[in-house]
């Protein structure tokens, strides 16, 4: 079956550090990728998606790529702040089910 | 106004009782979902709902029932409650059945068994 999997947290950075957080994937065909991003005591927000190879999705200065040839969609940041500090979860779809990577907690230290 | 809303937002009770989450949408979206986020984060959808039809139910117990009474509400219904139920539940919806839909979350209901 289709699985998920991100690099462990928490990832500790300075402000205005250079982010990375991994994720690759297993899945049949082509599926939809996902980030989304859970801030304290709320829900899931989509954070950017990318629904075919190749595609770049951004959004608050946040960035993957869908790379087939890897299975990855690797989320960066070029500066964080302390506000970015929240769960960061990778999924994909390829029907309507989002299936989850298990979260990377990610703090930003002042 | 709140998009995807869930009453109520804790709820504490003893094993062996029944218990009801609420969720309500008002994005007049066609798919509802509920997933289960256990203590250490992990994410699993539970069922989906489209156009009021089950169109998903993972292996869930059947202690768990969803009912859904219109498009805008997906009610999730525990019988029995077990110790190992306590998580955090999340409703969400989107716009249609289809893979590059955004699904928008509720803020989740932190169910705990004692």
């Amino acid at each position: 079956g289709d699985s998920v999997t991100q690099m462990e947290g928490p990832v500790t950075l300075s402000e205005e550090a250079f982010l990375t957080i991994n994720c690759t994937y297993t899945a049949t065909g082509y599926p939809s990728l996902f980030w989304y991003v859970q801030y304290p005591g709320e829900g899931l927000q989509l954070l950017l998606k990318a629904t075919k190879a190749d595609d770049k999705g951004s959004n608050k200065g946040f960035e993957a790529t869908y790379r087939k040839e890897t299975t990855s969609f690797h989320l960066e940041k070029g500066s964080v702040q302390v506000s970015d500090s929240a769960v960061y979860f990778c999924a994909l779809s390829h029907t309507d089910m989002l299936t989850f990577g298990g979260g990377t907690r990610l703090m930003v230290k002042p | 106004d709140t998009a995807v809303s869930q009453t109520p937002k804790y709820l504490v009770t003893q094993m062996g009782n029944d218990k009801s989450i609420k969720c309500e949408q008002n994005l007049g979206h066609d798919t509802m979902y509920w997933y289960k986020q256990d203590s250490k984060k992990f994410l699993k959808i539970m069922f989906s709902y489209n156009n009021k039809e089950l169109i998903i139910n993972e292996t869930v117990p059947n202690r768990f029932s969803p009912k859904s009474p219109d498009k805008a509400h997906l009610n999730l219904h525990i019988n029995s409650l077990e110790l190992g139920d306590s998580a955090v539940y999340f409703c969400a919806s989107s716009q249609e059945w289809g893979t590059s839909y955004e699904q928008y979350f509720g803020p989740g209901t932190r169910l705990t068994v004692t």
